[in-house]
């Protein structure tokens, strides 16, 4: 069965950087994009970039534009966050998602919390 | 970006009865939307692709509608397990939105 398992979160002070991994297993990772979503409880679920399957295309939401970079290595079966310039309003669980037959997230991870405090 | 919306906030229903929950787009999406279940402390989980087909192992109680700018979930005869906050999401164009949410309790 699909297995998504994000680790790297935890408290980093505002502009301060951090890069959520998310290991995928039971499916045929290079084959499907990747999605980021993250969820907290003032705002709910706010979907924070996508990844095709070959990483030739990546697309942003305009909050985290030109701070955060999704990539992924199939070699290794792991899709990548990097979180730079962190802010206070990036405070949040974030979940790595699957495609499905379309581009839809199919399948989700069990999240890992980001807390941007000082 | 298109915008969400789904009705009501909150759905008090009792176990056994029928539940319809609502989802409106801010522009059209076709059929290019989903619905996904969230329970306490866990991940979401897709239930509808397509607006309208079910995912691997949903049960049929759960149907879903629509096309367009107006889509419905239905829940048939709600179980103790279908008592969660189910979202919609569209995935019609970038950036990917979802609904606020709609909560199913217990009346």
């Amino acid at each position: 069965q699909v297995q998504l398992v994000e680790s790297g979160g935890g408290v980093v002070q505002p502009g301060r950087s951090l890069r959520l991994s998310c290991a995928a297993s039971g499916f045929t990772f290079s084959d499907y994009g990747m999605h980021w979503v993250r969820q907290d409880p003032r705002k709910g679920l706010q979907w924070v970039a996508v990844i095709s399957y070959d990483a030739t295309n990546t697309y942003y939401a305009d909050s985290v534009r030109g701070r955060f970079t999704i990539s992924r290595d199939n070699s290794e079966n792991t899709l990548f966050l990097q979180m730079d310039s962190l802010r206070p309003e990036d405070t949040a669980v974030y979940f790595c998602a699957s495609y499905g037959v379309g581009r839809y997230i199919a399948y989700w991870g069990q999240g890992t919390l980001v807390t941007v405090s000082s | 970006e298109i915008v969400m919306t789904q009705s009501p906030a909150t759905l008090p229903v009792s176990p056994g009865e029928r539940a319809t929950l609502f989802c409106r787009a801010s522009e059209s999406v076709t059929t290019n939307l989903v619905w996904h279940q969230q329970k306490p402390g866990h991940a979401p989980r897709l239930l509808i692709y397509g607006a309208s087909t079910r995912a691997t192992g949903i049960p049929a109680r759960f149907s879903g509608s629509g096309s367009g700018t107006e889509f419905t979930l239905t829940i048939s005869s709600l179980q103790s397990e279908d008592f969660a906050v189910y979202y919609c999401q569209q995935y019609n164009d970038w950036p990917q939105t979802f609904g606020q949410g709609t909560k199913v309790e217990i009346k």
